[in-house]
Formats: C-alpha cells, sequence, structure tokens
C-alpha cells in the first residue's frame, strides 16, 4: 500500500538550514507528485511546494526565495531543503501524495524545532 | 493568495447529530475544494475531493456540497471518532491554502 514517511533532524539552530527526506512505497516518483505541508504548533496547515511526476516542481511564494524540492527517484525518496530558518519555522512538516483528488496520501509528519 | 475562512472555528455537538462546517473563499475557485479531518495525535486523513467526492474508505455520512466561493462539509450523523479537527482547502490557484480549521467538540 501507499506510505509516506518523514525525517529528518528535530532541532536546527536559528540561521540554518532545514534538510528533511520523505520517503515513499507503494508508488512510483515518476508517475506520482509529492507536496510539503507544514504546521506550526497549535495553528494551520501552509502548503509549501510540489514536485510534480515530470520533476518540475511549485512553491508557495511567501517561502519561495527559501524553498527548495528535489527528489531521487531511484531511491523513492523526495528532499526539502529550507535555509534562513527563524523560530516561526518551528513545525510539524508533512509530505502528502497529491494529485487530481487532493492530497491523498499523508505521511505521519516530522517536528522540527527552530532553537540555539 | 486565496483566503479561505471556516465558520464556525469551534462547534460542540452530541453524538448522533447533523453537523454542517462552512468554509468560503475569497474569490471563487470553480468547486476546486477539499476537506481533511485531523485527530489529536496529528494523523490527516483525507475526506472530500473536488467539492462533493468521498476519497475511498470515507463513511457515506460525510458529504460535500457547494459552488463559487461557498462549500460545506455534512456529517449526517456523529460517531465517536469524528470528534476532530476539518480543514477545508483550495487548489484552484497555486498556492493552495487551507481554511483556519473547525475543532468538532463533544457535547
Amino acid at each position: 500500500q501507499v506510505q509516506l514517511k518523514e525525517s529528518g533532524p528535530g532541532l536546527v539552530q536559528p540561521s540554518q538550514t532545514l534538510s528533511l527526506t520523505c520517503t515513499v512505497s507503494g508508488l512510483s516518483l515518476t508517475s506520482n507528485s509529492v507536496s510539503w505541508i507544514r504546521q506550526p504548533p497549535g495553528k494551520g496547515l501552509e502548503w509549501m511546494g510540489v514536485i510534480w511526476s515530470n520533476g518540475g516542481t511549485d512553491y508557495n511564494s511567501a517561502i519561495k526565495s527559501r524553498l527548495s524540492i528535489s527528489r531521487d527517484t531511484s531511491k523513492s525518496q523526495v528532499f526539502l531543503k529550507m535555509n534562513s530558518l527563524q523560530t516561526e519555522d518551528t513545525a510539524m512538516y508533512f509530505c502528502a501524495r497529491t494529485g487530481s483528488s487532493g492530497f491523498d496520501y499523508w505521511g505521519q509528519g516530522v517536528m522540527v524545532t527552530v532553537s540555539s | 493568495d486565496i483566503q479561505m475562512t471556516q465558520t464556525p472555528s469551534s462547534m460542540p455537538a452530541s453524538l448522533g447529530e447533523r453537523v454542517t462546517i462552512s468554509c468560503r473563499a475569497s474569490q471563487g475557485i470553480s468547486n476546486y475544494l477539499n476537506w481533511y479531518q485531523q485527530k489529536p495525535d496529528g494523523t490527516i486523513k483525507p475526506l472530500i475531493y473536488y467539492t462533493s467526492n468521498l476519497q475511498s474508505g470515507v463513511p457515506s455520512r460525510f458529504s460535500g456540497s457547494g459552488s463559487g466561493t461557498d462549500y460545506s462539509l455534512t456529517i449526517s450523523s456523529l460517531e465517536p471518532e469524528d470528534f476532530a479537527m476539518y480543514y477545508c482547502q483550495q487548489y484552484d490557484s497555486s498556492p493552495w491554502t487551507f481554511g483556519g480549521g473547525t475543532k468538532l467538540e463533544l457535547k
């Protein structure tokens, strides 16, 4: 069955770069698109960006200058890199399969705290 | 960016009750509207896509409707597992945006 699992450091220092990995199983990244979505503690959801099945990307304009999404199809992994982290980037980060029926499979999320 | 406004932000309700959550977009979104459920442990489950289509495995007590800027999610008879947070999300235009959420609480 389709599964997505996020991984990465739980703690990042301010001004540093966040690197997260989404490992997928049960689907091929060459025919499926994956988004990153985040949720600050006690707040709502924010779509960050998507890597399409053809390898193209789209980003939320609010964070576009700091964000990069890439993938390794042979390893079934999608990567998120975001630089210049601030405390307001503290959040649960989710990856989700993205298609015509929306975000139809989600990972469990990984909590990232930005603190010195 | 399209702003999504959900009402109410919280809703006390009883088992067996019929409830409706509303979602209003700041501009027309041509039915490109999805609904998600988030449980207290953080798990997110997709419920409805393109306004009214149930995701696989979602019980038929859930339904969605709407058009233009106004959309709604209805649960016909609340079950214990339905007490959770609910979010609407538009995908008419980038950036895709979510509503602020509605917390469905046991009365």
